[in-house]
């Protein structure tokens, strides 16, 4: 079956500090992973995307990888921001098709 | 601007009523998809389009119709709604996604849909 997992739910740091979002996935062929930013009430908003040959991709403060072979990626997020407080959500692509699959998000709060 | 208009954005409606939420993209994409988000459960796809007059059904299409008859617009039809329907949905367009391709996908505002 195929499934996006991430984890962990929720998280709440301090501003300044980093922190790095797990995504698992088993869809399989995979043709490429998508990381998306939702603010509440608002439509994700894209932040990186990697196919299966590339192992890391950055977008300012935002860093992702992606090891296709264990079917891991993460999120790293650099110096946070009360701004950065959102949903992050990993997205797969099954290859050769149009079907996407959704995390169900990691709840950032990023406090003073 | 390049976006992705939804309308309307607030909808509350009566079991059977049918109704239609219209989306709309300006940027000339051939891909065009509809989901639903629900809580606990995350965005959810039920139908997209890969281009006019090309549609398919997504994870969970049961209860929704669709329509490609420009490359344009792309609306939702919901025949007989149901308060399982209750929902907020999100349309997104995007250049084709297949083929290990990284074209970004824009996302509408989103509906939130209450059917009692």
């Amino acid at each position: 079956k195929n499934q996006v997992e991430q984890s962990p739910q929720s998280l709440i740091i301090l501003e300044g500090k980093n922190c790095t979002l797990q995504c698992n996935y088993t869809v399989s062929p995979f043709s490429n992973l998508r990381w998306y930013k939702q603010d509440t009430g608002r439509g994700p908003v894209s932040l990186t995307i990697m196919t299966f040959s590339e192992n890391t991709k950055s977008n300012g403060r935002y860093t992702a990888t992606l090891d296709a072979d264990t079917k891991q990626s993460s999120l790293h997020i650099t110096a946070s921001q009360l701004s950065d407080s959102a949903s992050y959500i990993c997205v797969v692509t099954l290859g050769r098709a149009n079907n996407l699959f959704f995390g169900t998000g990691t709840r950032l709060t990023v406090i003073p | 601007e390049a976006q992705v208009t939804q309308n309307p954005r607030y909808l509350i409606t009566v079991t059977g009523k049918k109704l239609t939420v219209t989306c709309s993209q300006n940027m000339n994409h051939e891909y065009m998809s509809w989901y639903r988000q629900d809580p606990g459960l995350g965005l959810r796809q039920i139908y997209y389009s890969m281009n006019v007059e090309v549609t398919d059904k997504g994870d969970v299409p049961e209860g929704y119709k669709v329509s490609r008859k420009e490359k344009r617009n792309f609306p939702l039809i919901l025949e007989s709604p149901s308060p399982n329907q209750t929902s907020l949905y999100f349309c997104a367009s995007s250049f084709k996604l297949a083929g290990g391709g990284q074209e970004t996908q824009y996302f509408g505002p989103g509906t939130r849909l209450l059917v009692l």
